[in-house]
């Protein structure tokens, strides 16, 4: 059974631009949460989606956005880039996003802001 | 303000030896623990959960520990084993008003063969 698939793996962007990540869940899943991880905060919850609807949101500014797709995959925007926003996003899948229903992490998607 | 800590940045253990990792939390409002292990270069991996009306949860070599009145959970692996070698998140989960799902900082643990 195929994992949660994240792509790119590594992107280099610059101050102002905006990025988009995508994630693919593990088949049948239809929950998909993004995280950010970051040496100083750690590990940071930033939204998480279900049918196609935001369910829960973290405490990030609007310029970080995301959707989900019918097929379960989802993308992450970030808009205007800035220096703090580099970090590894992490994605995770779970079948309903139950309390305490395993979630299956991806390897993250390395984005680094110049 | 870090509503879960992780106070000990890292453990040396003895294979076959108990391993301990320790989480505190501030908010007695939580209502999910969860624990997760990670290899360099790769995304966390779940290991184990326990609601908050529990105290203990086991699953093979591995046990969580809920004290609600210390706010303190930890995770017992026995016996550790050389591939325990990781970094260990505890996470806390609140549902009840803004919803939040908080991790700590991380325990590297690293069994010595």
């Amino acid at each position: 059974k195929a994992g949660v698939t994240q792509t790119p793996r590594y992107l280099i962007k610059t101050r102002g631009q905006q990025v988009t990540l995508s994630c693919s869940p593990i088949s049948g899943h239809r929950s998909v949460s993004w995280y950010q991880q970051t040496p100083g905060q750690g590990l940071q919850f930033l939204f998480e989606y279900f049918s196609e609807t935001q369910r829960n949101k973290g405490n990030f500014p609007g310029r970080f956005s995301g959707r989900q797709f019918s097929n379960s995959r989802s993308e992450m925007n970030v808009s205007t880039l800035e220096l703090g926003d580099s970090a590894l996003y992490l994605c995770a899948s779970s079948l309903q996003g139950a309390l305490g229903q395993p979630q299956h992490f991806g390897d993250g998607t390395r984005l680094s802001i110049l | 303000d870090q509503q879960v800590k992780q106070n000990s940045p890292s453990l040396s253990v003895q294979e076959g030896r108990i391993s301990i990792l320790n989480c505190d939390y501030t908010n007695s409002m939580f209502d999910y623990f969860l624990w997760y292990k990670k290899y360099p270069a790769e995304g966390p991996t779940f290991l184990i959960s326990i609601s908050s009306i529990k105290d203990k949860n086991e699953d093979g070599r591995f046990t969580v520990f809920l004290n609600k009145s210390a706010k303190h959970l930890s995770l017992h692996i026995v016996p550790s084993q050389p591939g325990d070698s990781a970094v260990y998140f505890c996470a806390a989960i609140l549902t009840s008003g803004t919803y939040k799902y908080i991790f700590g900082t991380g325990t590297r643990l690293k069994v010595l063969a």
